[in-house]
């Protein structure tokens, strides 16, 4: 069985500052990984992607990840962090198959301070 | 622009009453799913379906069935509600594709069992 772990329930941070939040994931087969960020009150929106190839993926508002093979990882990194990137960010993983089943990590509330 | 709807946003039931929340996605996307989001919990999936007609079971069923009468529908029904039953639940649609497209999230509904 697939499971998402992100270790971390709360990240506080200077605006400025960089942030990366971790996230390991456990998978027998290769992995297909994301990111999504949850607003305040608001439904998830789609980060980034990682599929194949390049192991440092860059998605929307800035963010990037690197998907680690060799420590089952997906961090997710931004420089400089802004205070509106405040939110909640969750890690997933995609079972195989055809049926897309996206497992969610518990998330990571992220608080950037101006 | 690719896009979930879900209705109603917000809903306060009786508990053993019956409750049905429904999602239609133009997205044109052949899987739908239902996910409830909790604290603590991150977001966990109930019920999905690979296309009209089929519904298949999720990681926490119990309590729930689905109905996928067209591409563009795809409801949620508690036959019975009970308080553990009230949460934030999101309905999203996706497909593998060629770029293995990922899942667009509705807005969420908020229900409440007393």
């Amino acid at each position: 069985a697939q499971s998402v772990d992100q270790p971390d329930a709360h990240v506080t941070l200077s605006e400025g500052a960089s942030l990366e939040l971790r996230c390991s994931y456990s998978y027998s087969a290769a992995p297909y990984l994301f990111w999504y960020v949850q607003y305040p009150g608001q439904s998830l929106q789609f980060l980034l992607k990682y599929i194949t190839g390049d192991t440092v993926v860059k998605g929307t508002k800035g963010f990037e990840a690197e998907f680690r093979k060799s420590n089952s990882s997906f961090n997710l990194k931004k420089s400089p962090a802004h205070w509106s990137d405040s939110a909640k960010y969750f890690c997933a993983l995609v079972s195989g198959g055809s049926n897309y089943k996206l497992t969610f990590g518990k998330g990571t509330l992220l608080t950037v301070t101006p | 622009e690719a896009a979930v709807t879900q209705s109603p946003r917000n809903k306060v039931a009786v508990t053993g009453g019956k409750v049905t929340l429904s999602c239609n996605q133009t997205n044109n996307h052949n899987n739908m799913y239902w996910y409830r989001q909790d604290t603590g919990h991150g977001l966990r999936l109930i019920h999905y379906s690979y296309g009209a007609g089929s519904t298949e079971k999720g990681d926490i069923p119990d309590g729930y069935k689905a109905s996928r009468p067209s591409q563009e529908n795809f409801s949620l029904i508690l036959e019975l509600a009970t308080p553990s039953q009230t949460s934030v639940y999101f309905c999203a649609s996706g497909d593998l594709g060629g770029r293995f497209v990922e899942q667009y999230f509705g807005p969420g509904t908020r229900l409440t069992v007393l």
